[in-house]
Formats: C-alpha cells, structure tokens, sequence
C-alpha cells in the first residue's frame, strides 16, 4: 500500500494568498484526519471526517480555514487569506475507524507564509 | 484537557531503560502511543483500550492504569533507533473521535 499521500509537500506563499493542501487516505480506510504541528501549540487535530463527512471541527481556528471530503480517496484543507501565522506543518492522517484503531500519518507538508 | 506526558526529555546510553508516563485529569477511553522522529511524521506504537492493558512489542512496551487515568510506556534495553519524540493520545469517555495529544517527550539515545 502507498501510505497516506499528501501534496505539496513544501509550500512557501505570501501572506494574503490563498493555499490548498490534499490528501489521498489508504483505501479502505472511511475516517480522515487534519492536524497542524508548531513546536508552540504542539499536534493538533483541526477537523476529522468520518465516511466523508465532517464529524467535528472545532479545531479549525478560524473562518479563513474549510476542509473538504468529495469522495472517499481525496481531501483538502483550504486557508484563504494566509497568514504567517498560519505556517506550519500539516499532517493528513487516515484510519480504519475512530477511537480503537492506529492512525496512519502521511509525510505532511511543510507551509510557510511570510 | 490536554494529557500531561513526563518528563519532557530523557537523554539515555544504548542499553539503559526509560518510562514515559501520559495523565489526564479526565476518565479515558484508550490511549495511543506514537513515535514522531526529526523531520517525519508521527508512527504508531500501541493503543490501550481497557484499564490494566498491558502491551508490547520487541522492547517498547505500555499500561494503562484506569483508575489512575494514566498510562507508562517503558523501553527497554534502549537503542540509537529509538530517538525521537514519544506521544501519548487520548480519547476521553464519552467523546466521539477527537484524539488529544500531550506535549511529547524527546528522547535521545547516545552511544
């Protein structure tokens, strides 16, 4: 199995831009997960969707982030306007179920907004 | 709400023994382990479900201690491969599916 798949893996913007990071879970699996990584605010779970639909995302930290799940093999995570504060390490983490089962992380991408 | 992981570094020699300890201040449902190395992303270790749940693989092993609403995660024997940094996840009774990580502990391993 390929992992869990995200794109780009690097992403350098200006501030004001808008930015789209996708994720492609492992087949099979129906739970999906966004987490953002800052060595101040540590790993933290933005949003996760369970058979395509989003169950809780009271981490997303403002209305400048949204998060879709068209289909069960792609997801985004969209943040229009960027900030600098917003850079970051994002991880999209996939899983066969939620609560009782491993999460597999895919190799995250690296944003950075000046 | 966060779990509180202790200590938040240990630097080891190959061959000495460790303990990793992860508590909440709220009942738990499970809790995860992970190992995250410089530049990667977090890969799973183990998941305790029930309280007294004892697992382990090749030398890394955990507990989970319901009542005490904590768990421990022991290496054994430590290896240069085991550096990195070690998160606990929880989820909370009662909550859905929104795991919780602790601050991570670092771990280094010298020769």
């Amino acid at each position: 199995d390929a992992g869990v798949i995200q794109s780009p893996r690097h992403e350098v913007t200006e501030m004001g831009q808008e930015v789209t990071l996708r994720c492609k879970p492992i087949s099979g699996h129906n739970s999906l997960f966004w987490y953002r990584q800052t060595m101040m605010r540590g790993l933290e779970l933005l949003i996760y969707f369970n058979n395509n639909v989003p169950i809780d995302d009271s981490g997303m930290p403002e209305d400048r982030f949204s998060a879709k799940m068209p289909n069960a093999s792609f997801s985004t995570l969209k943040i229009q306007p960027s900030e600098p504060r917003d850079s970051a390490v994002y991880f999209c983490a996939s899983s066969p179920g939620i609560r009782a089962y491993e999460q597999y992380f895919g190799p995250g991408t690296r944003l950075t907004v000046t | 709400q966060q779990p509180v992981q202790s200590p938040q570094a240990v630097i080891l020699r190959e061959g000495e023994d460790a303990v990793i300890n992860c508590s909440s201040s709220k009942a738990l449902y499970s809790v995860h382990w992970y190992r995250q190395k410089h530049g990667e992303a977090p890969v799973f270790l183990m998941i305790l479900l029930k309280g007294g749940e004892q697992k382990g693989h090749d030398k890394i092993s955990a507990s989970f201690n319901e009542k005490k609403q904590q768990s421990s995660l022991y290496l054994t024997a430590s290896q240069l491969s085991y550096s990195g940094t070690y998160f606990c996840g929880t989820y909370f009774s009662g909550n859905t599916g929104k795991l919780i990580f602790g601050q991570g502990t670092t771990l280094q391993v010298k020769p």
